[in-house]
């Protein structure tokens, strides 16, 4: 069975304060690993796809990388508007119809 | 560019009283999904369907039936509702193409409160 961990539950930041978050993961052969942000009310918003370890990702101050265990998703000098819920999801190489497996997410809360 | 809309937004039933929730692409993808999130449960999908006239179930299938009589549309329902079914429902769609990994693109999903 796929399971996919996150930690830690919840983190606050300073603004400007750089910091990780953890995704790790068991999977039957993966596919991809993807990355979503969520704000409160409404549905995920893809970020990242993850294909291979040592392959990394960047979007303004997000940087995702993937190894054979585990996902960081990296904030470099975060502001208040990257206060969001971030989700990780697995999906596996057999699974029918690109199923995905999330975690239970990462609150984040940046002060200003 | 609408996305997936789902509707209702907010919805509060009674116990034993039935309903259908109501999603709607126009992105032209294959795939859809049903989910529902819950505290310290994270996202479980409850259905989906790899195209027009199929559907399967997912990790919590039961209490609920869907329906993909279009390709752009996914309904959701719900027989004889009951308050373990409190929720919030998620519904998602994507491409099939590229052997899968395409992402899933959410709606903001459908507020349900059984009482």
């Amino acid at each position: 069975e796929d399971q996919v961990t996150q930690s830690p539950e919840a983190l606050r930041l300073q603004e400007g304060e750089s910091s990780s978050l953890n995704c790790s993961y068991t999977v039957s052969g993966l596919r991809g690993l993807f990355w979503y942000r969520q704000d409160p009310g409404k549905g995920p918003e893809f970020l990242f796809t993850l294909y291979s370890a040592g392959e990394e990702k960047e979007k303004e101050r997000l940087k995702a990388t993937l190894t054979k265990k585990e996902s960081f998703l990296h904030i470099t000098a975060p502001k208040p508007e990257d206060s969001a819920t971030y989700l990780c999801a697995v999906q596996a190489r057999e699974t029918s119809g690109s199923r995905l497996t999330f975690g239970e997410g990462t609150q984040l809360t940046v002060n200003p | 560019n609408a996305g997936v809309t789902q509707t209702p937004k907010f919805r509060v039933l009674k116990t034993g009283q039935s309903m259908t929730l109501l999603c709607a692409q126009d992105m032209n993808h294959e795939y859809m999904y049903w989910y529902r999130q819950d505290p310290g449960m994270g996202l479980r999908l409850i259905h989906y369907s790899v195209g027009e006239g199929t559907t399967a179930k997912g990790e919590v299938p039961d209490g609920y039936n869907v329906s993909r009589l279009k390709k752009q549309n996914f309904l959701l329902g719900l027989e004889s509702a009951a308050p373990s079914q409190t929720s919030v429902y998620f519904c998602a769609s994507s491409y099939s193409r590229g052997g899968g990994n395409q992402p899933q693109h959410f709606g903001d999903g459908t507020r349900l409160s059984i009482l």
